[in-house]
Order: structure tokens, then C-alpha cells, then sequence
């Protein structure tokens, strides 16, 4: 079985100030794994994905993340966010352990102030 | 513009009574799910369907039906609706059931009263 961890459930940071969202997922084999964002009153959407090959992946709005199979983690980071990065973060895996069906964590909502 | 269509996009519900929430997408994808959103709990897969005429259980499918008659519509059911199932609905869409990448529709928001 695999299961995601969102350690933050809200992340308040100030306009212009660096930004990391942290993911741990557990799964005993190869995993896929995703960071979407959400923000109000839509669906979601993909931020990046990681599949294979480099471990830092860039996706859009600036956003990137680090995929450290040791620590089983896919922390999201931006190092200055924009009054339009307040969203809700959700950090996903999947792969063979779960009939490669997505697996999403709680999400972190961030709120970025003026 | 291609994508996924959910309808309605909210719905206000009598205990007992049964829905259809509506999900199409035109975009040829073979894999498509249904989760639900609730604070604090992320998204929880309800049902999926890897291609047409298949359909399979996700984490909570208590008490939902799916069906996928044709690769576009894969309509949820409540056959007889309680407030737990107070959510909102996420139809969603991948090319394969590798799933790299899901695309979502808007969501339904349910209030079962």
C-alpha cells in the first residue's frame, strides 16, 4: 500500500519570501509522484511530476521540486511567491503498489500575505 | 476548449433521495476516476475505470455506482444519499491507467441535509 504525508496543514509566508512544502510518501517500490494545486472554488491542476531521470524537477509558476528516494520525500519549494500562489498544495503518488492509481496527501493550504 | 464537464456544479439534497452527479470528458482519455474532497483528508478515490465497460473500487466506494457505457461519460450514483456523503466531487481524467498525469474537472459541491 502507499500513503502520502503533507506535514503542513497551512503555510502563512509574505509576498516575495522563499517557500517549501513537505511530502513524505511511504511505498515499498518504484513510485510516480505529483504536487497539483488548487485554488479557489476550482479543480486541480498539475504543478510537476516526477517519473524518472532528474531528481529536481521544474514545473510552472516557478515552482520546483526535490524527489530524495532515501528520505521518501518530494518537498515542493519557490523561492518568491506571489500574492496568486494563495492556493491549497496537494502532493500525490502512484505506481505498482496501488494499481498505479493516485494517492493523495491532506494538502497544505498556503496563504501568502501582503 | 477540451476537458471535463461536471454537472451540476452544486446540489442541495434530501436524506434518502438518490442522484446522478454527470462527468464527460472529450478527450479520448481511457482512464477516468471520481474522488472526494473533505477537509483535512485530501482527495479519496470513490471509483475508477481504466477503459470503457470496466470500473473498479477505489478507497470509499460505500454506497456510490458507476457506470462507463462509452469512453466520454462516467456518471457517479448515490442510490440513497446520507449527510456523510456531504463532499465535493471531483471527476477526473488520465490517457492511460498509468496515470502520469490526471486532469480534473471543477468539482460538484453535494450538501446532503
Amino acid at each position: 500500500a502507499q500513503s502520502v504525508t503533507q506535514l503542513d496543514s497551512q503555510v502563512p509566508v509574505f509576498e516575495e519570501a522563499p517557500v517549501e512544502l513537505r511530502c513524505n510518501y511511504s511505498s515499498s517500490v518504484s513510485v510516480y509522484l505529483f504536487w497539483y494545486v488548487q485554488y479557489p472554488n476550482q479543480g486541480l491542476q498539475l504543478l510537476l511530476k516526477y517519473l524518472s531521470g532528474s531528481t529536481l524537477v521544474k514545473g510552472i509558476n516557478g515552482f520546483e521540486a526535490e524527489f530524495n528516494k532515501s528520505q521518501t520525500s518530494f518537498h515542493l519549494r519557490k523561492p518568491s511567491v506571489h500574492i496568486s500562489d494563495t492556493a491549497e498544495y496537494f502532493c500525490a503518488v502512484s505506481g505498482p503498489a496501488a494499481g498505479n492509481k493516485l494517492t493523495f496527501g491532506g494538502g497544505t493550504r498556503v496563504l501568502v500575505k501582503p | 476548449i477540451a476537458g471535463i464537464t461536471q454537472a451540476p456544479t452544486s446540489q442541495i439534497l434530501a436524506a434518502g433521495r438518490r442522484m446522478t452527479l454527470r462527468c464527460t470528458q472529450d478527450m479520448r482519455h481511457n482512464a477516468m476516476y471520481w474522488y472526494r474532497q473533505d477537509l483535512g483528508l485530501g482527495l479519496r478515490l470513490i471509483h475508477y475505470s481504466n477503459t470503457a465497460g470496466t470500473t473498479g473500487k477505489g478507497e470509499v466506494p460505500d454506497g456510490y455506482s458507476v457506470s462507463r457505457a462509452n469512453t466520454d461519460d462516467f456518471p457517479l450514483t448515490l442510490a440513497s444519499a446520507v449527510p456523510s456523503q456531504t463532499s465535493v466531487y471531483f471527476c477526473a481524467s488520465s490517457a492511460d491507467r498509468l496515470n502520469t498525469e490526471a486532469f480534473f474537472g471543477q468539482g460538484t459541491r453535494l450538501t446532503v441535509v
